[in-house]
């Protein structure tokens, strides 16, 4: 079954940008029908949908982070990305990737992996 | 503040049911499929309930959901001692050309 695996630097300083790749396994990103998403979790706190693609470059971003987001699709990879630019202390959070079906669910997801933005 | 509103916290012991509520709006709930979200402590998200009522494979169906509205709710029978856990409903959003809202969370206890 479809499998999903963060990676990415787990500290990132101030105002840099924090870039992530999700690497999909035991199916095709291309195979089209879903989306490819990103979510994070604050500490001790819910989840926030960051954005999503579509094999074919199709994005959609959270309105309240779009104007620091950028998420982009690798297929001969099987990989997409995540990068967030300018960040601060507030976007200290475990980063999921996770395949969405359109309007309908998250499933499956990565394991999850934590970011810190520290100096 | 979450646009999902859910308790922050619901208790049960062994054996009983519970349910736990999700308060949205006529753009998420009210015209949208709702999810659910098990979160194991130190765990990724788990689905656990799509198309307001649909259990995945493998998803014990002691699980069941139901929607009425703009509310939905996530029903746990015979509670056991390994369902404690948080627990998040979502729904896609019409508004603002679309977005992915999540409730804060229900912290369960099984006491």
């Amino acid at each position: 079954q479809v499998q999903l695996q963060e990676s990415g630097p787990g500290l990132v300083k101030p105002s840099q940008t924090l870039s992530l790749t999700c690497t999909v396994s035991g199916g095709s990103i291309s195979s089209g029908g879903y989306y490819w998403s990103w979510i994070r979790q604050h500490p001790g706190k819910g989840l926030e949908w960051i954005g999503y693609i579509y094999y074919s470059g199709s994005t959609y971003y959270n309105p309240s982070l779009k104007s620091r987001v950028t998420i982009s699709v690798d297929t001969s990879k099987n990989q997409f990305s995540l990068k967030l630019s300018s960040v601060t202390a507030a976007d200290t959070a475990v980063y999921y990737c996770a395949r969405v079906e359109p309007r309908i669910r998250f499933d499956p997801w990565g394991q999850g992996t934590l970011v810190t933005v520290s100096s | 503040q979450s646009v999902l509103t859910q308790p922050p916290s619901v208790s049960e012991a062994p054996r009983q049911r519970v349910t736990i509520s999700c308060s949205g709006s006529s753009s998420n709930i009210g015209n949208n499929a709702v999810n659910w979200y098990q979160q194991l402590p130190g765990k990724a998200p788990k689905l656990l309930i799509y198309y307001d009522d649909l259990l995945p494979s493998g998803v014990s169906d002691r699980f069941s959901g139901s929607k009425s509205g703009t509310s939905a709710s996530l029903a746990i029978s015979g509670l056991q001692s390994e369902d404690e856990a948080d627990y998040y409903c979502a729904a896609w959003d019409d508004s603002l050309n679309g977005v992915w809202v999540f409730g804060g969370g229900t912290k369960l206890t099984v006491l």
